[in-house]
């Protein structure tokens, strides 16, 4: 089946410096991605949705300068999380959808685990 | 507006026994509904979808469109379904999910 994979799975850093997270999609290519915020026991809340070759669309309350999304090719979009504050801590999560597979199904990364000190 | 809710935290049961983890959408077009699974150190997983009304592992859900519940349902639970499990809404803007909050669901033997 189809594998995306998150790098790295967890990160410390700083506040203030600007972290990048990776998510791939290694066997398909990916027109869209997701990324998704997950805070402690709560619910995936989705923060923006990447497209290959244009600009990310962020849902509302999701400041995009804070939230630097890329998705340069068909197999990688980056989250940079600019000047980063103790309240970014949290799992980020993305996904992938496979435009040759079934339309509505995505396939999951494992997460990144941000904490910033 | 769409929103989905997941009533339950935490599900506990017997292993054998019925389980039944609620679902209810709030969504002004036709939606599609989905319960997503996560097992313990793994990453979430679509488990099914309403459309394809199928059986997977022994659960099945049923979208009511009247009570506006997509309830995920299964006879006889055993311990490998302990996992924490996601009702997601996917609208109308571009293949994204809305998800619950999630139910973890806890099988005792």
């Amino acid at each position: 089946g189809a594998v995306v994979s998150q790098h790295p799975s967890r990160v410390i850093c700083k506040s203030g410096t600007s972290v990048k997270i990776e998510c791939r999609s290694l066997d398909f290519q990916a027109t869209t991605m997701f990324w998704y915020r997950q805070f402690p026991k709560k619910s995936l809340m989705l923060m923006a949705t990447s497209n290959e070759g244009s600009k990310a669309t962020y849902e509302q309350g999701v400041e995009k300068d804070k939230f630097l999304i890329n998705h340069a090719s068909l197999t990688l979009s980056t989250l940079t999380v600019t000047s980063a504050h103790p309240e970014d801590s949290s799992f980020y999560i993305c996904s992938a959808r496979d435009p040759s597979g079934r339309l509505y199904e995505q396939y999951f990364g494992p997460g990144t685990r941000l904490t910033v000190t | 507006a769409q929103r989905v809710t997941q009533p339950e935290k935490l599900l506990s049961v017997f292993k054998g026994a019925p389980v039944e983890l609620k679902c209810n959408y709030s969504y002004s077009g036709s939606p599609e509904l989905f319960w997503y699974v996560q097992y313990s150190r793994q990453r979430l997983q679509l488990l099914l979808r309403h459309i394809s009304r199928e059986s997977i592992k022994g659960f099945t859900a049923d979208l009511n469109k009247g009570e506006t519940s997509f309830h995920l349902k299964k006879p006889f639970a055993q311990e490998e379904d302990s996992a924490m499990y996601y009702c997601a809404l996917m609208g109308a803007s571009g293949y994204a999910l809305n998800f619950g909050k999630g139910t973890s669901l806890l099988v005792t033997p």
